[in-house]
């Protein structure tokens, strides 16, 4: 009865590589929503994806942000060329899209760029 | 521009007693309004939502209030336990959701 899966739950990248976040819905469900909490921040919504879909990506900034969840296999969060203002805690979450309210959250990756 | 404030960055309560957490709003759109409890380094965990034409829900200790003349939304929890302690986050929507910055609850023993 596994929720839903984040990993890894903790990355370090330098300035400029690349970080890959990858997030597994809970079973059953087919929306994927990824959030970013910024240090005593709430949470900002960046995408929402069904699959192989993005439905919303108005929380997504312009350039090196990038999500999929492929028909087979995880959902990915790709930053590119990741500055220090990237770090931040990353969370994703799912829900069945059934139109009944509530996301049910992954416990996060913490991304800290040095 | 924020849509959702939580303007109490923390609260105590003694355990027993009525735990209230309080959210406005500004979008008038928001299909529903939730509340979710933080535990430090998890994810936020739902607790219970309301839809914009309710004024009201129950689920055991929790009880939502909405207040659509004064865009105010309340969370009540009774009687409080020391497992309540967390952060709660209110927030509006259905598919893309919009977050308060959250009211720290410490349950006092």
């Amino acid at each position: 009865n596994a929720g839903v899966m984040q990993n890894p739950r903790h990355l370090v990248r330098r300035r400029g590589q690349e970080a890959r976040l990858r997030c597994s819905p809970m079973k059953g469900h087919s929306h994927v929503y990824w959030y970013r909490q910024l240090p005593e921040e709430g949470l900002k919504f960046m995408v929402y994806l069904q699959k192989e879909n993005i439905i919303d990506e108005s929380g997504m900034p312009k350039e090196r942000f990038s999500a999929e969840f492929p028909k087979e296999g995880p959902s990915i969060l790709r930053i590119q060329q990741v500055v220090r203002g990237d770090s931040a805690a990353y969370f994703c979450a799912s829900s069945p899209g059934s139109g009944r309210p509530g996301q049910y959250f992954g416990p996060g990756t913490r991304l800290t760029v040095t | 521009d924020q849509q959702v404030k939580q303007n109490s960055p923390s609260l105590s309560v003694q355990e027993g007693r009525i735990s209230i957490l309080n959210c406005d709003y500004t979008n008038s759109m928001f299909d529903y309004f939730l509340w979710y409890k933080k535990y430090p380094a998890e994810g936020p965990t739902f607790l219970i939502s309301i839809s914009s034409i309710k004024d009201k829900n129950e689920d055991g200790r929790f009880t939502v209030f909405l207040n659509k003349s004064a865009k105010h939304l309340s969370l009540h929890i009774v009687p409080s336990q020391p497992g309540d302690s967390a952060v709660y986050f209110c927030a509006g929507g259905n598919e893309k959701l919009t977050f308060g910055t959250g009211t720290r609850l410490t349950i006092i023993p």
